[in-house]
């Protein structure tokens, strides 16, 4: 079956700039994540939605961040007034129950501020 | 805060040599799992263990996880160049925010033919 999607697969933003990052998990996964990403580092965590409820934003490093899946599927991560600092790549998961089962991740969307 | 160490940070081996990475908690874990990332890839989830002392295996991959589930180790047998990629493990603690996979920093392995 087809697997987590994510888009875009790249992206390069202008300082400043306003993005939006899409992530279609696994149909029926209850849970998602969303992890940050740096060059030689391991995914840190930014939040996790149960469903629509977003159950922990303690990972977003900034109110820059907001995240979003209104109606329990597709999710938005949406970056306002990108800076340099957040050029990374972004990954999210889905599971197939609540948290602490096995995460399926999607290809990434490598973000660029120049 | 709750951490997760993994060590070697990068392991360079023969195809044929084995290859060991540990990871330790500074905190009991109620789970711990390990993934395989590629380069340029996403990471794809490999195994999970829950039990105290648990040793699980796949083909040359064997797993074990710690009998104060606060440390875990991922061997490979006779390496291959597929085994190339960095691998991680990850836990829920027992204690705090259990939503949260706690990240080790990863074992990168080459492998020369």
């Amino acid at each position: 079956g087809a697997g987590v999607s994510q888009s875009p697969r790249y992206k390069v933003a202008k300082r400043g700039q306003d993005v939006a990052l899409r992530c279609d998990p696994i149909s029926g996964h209850v849970s998602l994540f969303w992890y940050q990403q740096a060059l030689g580092q391991g995914p840190e965590f930014l939040t996790y939605f149960q469903n629509e409820a977003q159950l922990d934003k303690s990972g977003l490093p900034s109110d820059r961040f907001f995240a979003e899946r209104p109606e329990g599927s597709v999710s938005t991560l949406k970056i306002q007034r990108t800076q340099q600092e957040d050029s990374a790549v972004y990954l999210c998961a889905s599971s197939l129950r609540t948290s602490g089962h096995e995460q399926y991740f999607g290809p990434g969307t490598r973000l660029t501020v120049t | 805060g709750q951490q997760v160490m993994q060590i070697p940070q990068y392991q360079h081996v023969q195809e044929g040599e084995d290859f060991t990475t540990y990871c330790n908690s500074s905190t009991t874990l109620s789970n711990i799992q390990w993934y395989k990332q590629r380069p340029g890839g996403h990471p794809v989830f490999l195994i999970q263990l829950v039990k105290s002392g648990e040793v699980k295996k796949q083909k040359r991959l064997t797993f074990q996880f710690g009998e104060a589930k606060k440390n875990s180790s991922l061997h490979i047998t006779a390496t291959q160049t597929t085994d190339v990629g960095t691998y991680f493990c990850a836990g829920y603690p027992y204690a705090g925010n259990n939503r949260k996979l706690i990240w080790g920093l990863g074992t990168s392995l080459a492998v020369n033919p």
